[in-house]
């Protein structure tokens, strides 16, 4: 079975101040981890993917996130922070499969606000 | 716009109707997800179909919801005789068609369906 726990369900931060959003899971496997935004009132958007390889995974609108395997952890980070990224941060988990897809596991999601 | 589409985008029902969410994919891809959100939570997996083929339902709650992906058309959520607790944002993935272990393949998601049941 997978978990995903996202400590903080609201962060603030001041405009360019670091964004630390974290997400740490379980799984009985090596896992496939995810990071989705979403904006009120739409669909998720995926920030970016960990799969293999390098551990440290760079996304879009400068967001990246780093895979730490011995602290079962993905945290999000973005150096500076911008009002356009208020929004509502979701990681998620899914299981790797030579076979098929597998559905995935979100956390409950953090929100976060940026102070001008 | 080649993304995942939903209908309606806002929907509502009084208690006892049936509710009927369609999903059309992108455009080549044939794996399709169900997940609802409930207000201040995060998704949860209902049921993944591919076509013509539920392929894990286990998400899906045994009475009243059903789930189908027919050859030609879109992906059909169905959930007869709604109630209050139905409330929720019910969100379409799909993701895309290939071979081995395909599912790092990120999963692309429609902007919802918010149901609302008076």
């Amino acid at each position: 079975a997978q978990s995903v726990t996202q400590l903080g369900s609201h962060v603030s931060v001041s405009e360019g101040a670091l964004v630390l959003l974290r997400c740490n899971y379980s799984s009985s496997v090596p896992p496939y981890l995810f990071w989705y935004v979403q904006y009120p009132n739409q669909g998720l958007q995926l920030l970016l993917k960990y799969t293999t390889g390098a551990t440290l995974v760079k996304g879009i609108n400068g967001f990246e996130a780093e895979f730490k395997k011995s602290e079962t952890s993905f945290h999000l980070t973005k150096p500076s922070a911008h009002m356009s990224d208020a929004a509502e941060y979701f990681c998620a988990v899914t299981r790797p499969s030579g076979t098929g897809r597998r559905a995935l596991t979100f956390g409950s999601g953090t929100r976060l606000q940026v102070q001008p | 716009n080649a993304g995942v589409m939903q209908n309606p985008r806002h929907l509502v029902r009084r208690r006892g109707q049936e509710a009927r969410l369609r999903c059309s994919p992108m455009k080549g891809h044939s794996h399709v997800y169900w997940y609802r959100q409930l207000p201040e939570e995060g998704l949860k997996f209902m049921v993944y179909l591919q076509k013509e083929n539920i392929i894990d339902e286990s998400g899906m709650p045994k009475e009243r919801f059903s789930a189908e992906f027919p050859k030609e058309g879109p992906s059909i959520l169905r959930i007869q005789q709604v109630v209050r607790g139905d409330s929720a944002a019910y969100f379409c993935a799909s993701s895309p068609n290939g071979t081995g272990s395909f599912s790092n393949q990120p999963q692309h998601f429609g902007d919802g369906t918010r149901l609302s049941i008076l």
